[in-house]
């Protein structure tokens, strides 16, 4: 497998901008996770799926965040309008299932500048 | 929820030196603990694991042992090499099925 494919690597664009980040899970997997890094506040949890249905978005950090997953093989991230402040390291993630010993699979990520 | 505290860095070191990393979990009951590793450019991939308490989790010679008793999940490297400088992570899963990351230990290894 080619393990979870992100899109694109880099992204840069300026405050006002609709961004959307794109993300093709493992095949099989059940679970798609959305996380942002950044120097100040870590690695965070954005949002994640079972079977395409949303299950916890308590990390979206404001109604400019938006995720979808319309089917089992693609989702999706997008900010509008983007601001500076959402400059960061995009990763999506899929496992098996979650909870217990599973292993979450990382994509490669995906740098989103704003100016 | 469960949380883990690691051990801020950066960290520096010479080849062939042994590498400690400290992590310390928050949990209620024994969640399964992990390492992931990020090296340079790429996204977290799982270093090792350990699902239960004495569980000893181990890859590329690096090892962590999940100790209830002392509530850590240390990672150490008897002789490291330049090509493991990168950003260790330690995690737990949480209790609401959400793995908890830690800030992350930056590693470097000089020849």
């Amino acid at each position: 497998d080619a393990g979870v494919i992100q899109s694109p690597r880099h992204e840069v664009t300026e405050m006002g901008q609709e961004v959307t980040l794109r993300c093709k899970p493992i095949s099989g997997h059940d679970y798609l996770f959305w996380y942002r890094q950044t120097m100040m506040r870590g690695l965070e949890l954005l949002i994640y799926f079972n079977n395409n249905v949303p299950i916890d978005d308590s990390g979206m950090p404001e109604d400019r965040f938006s995720a979808k997953m319309p089917n089992a093989s693609f989702s999706t991230l997008k900010i509008q309008p983007s601001e500076p402040r959402d400059s960061a390291v995009y990763f999506c993630a899929s496992s098996l299932r979650t909870g217990g010993t599973d292993t979450q699979y990382f994509g490669p990520g995906t740098r989103l500048t704003v100016l | 929820g469960n949380s883990v505290t690691q051990m801020e860095g950066p960290v520096t070191l010479s080849e062939e030196a042994f590498l400690t990393i400290n992590c310390t979990y928050t949990a209620t009951g024994y969640p399964s603990l992990f390492w992931y590793v990020q090296y340079p450019g790429e996204g977290l991939q799982l270093l090792l694991k350990a699902t239960k308490a004495d569980d000893k989790g181990s890859n590329k010679g690096f090892e962590a042992t999940y100790r209830k008793e002392t509530t850590s999940f240390h990672l150490e490297k008897g002789s490291v090499q330049v090509s493991d400088s990168a950003v260790y992570f330690c995690a737990c899963w949480s209790n609401d099925y959400k793995l908890s990351f830690g800030a992350g230990t930056t590693v470097t290894v000089r020849a």
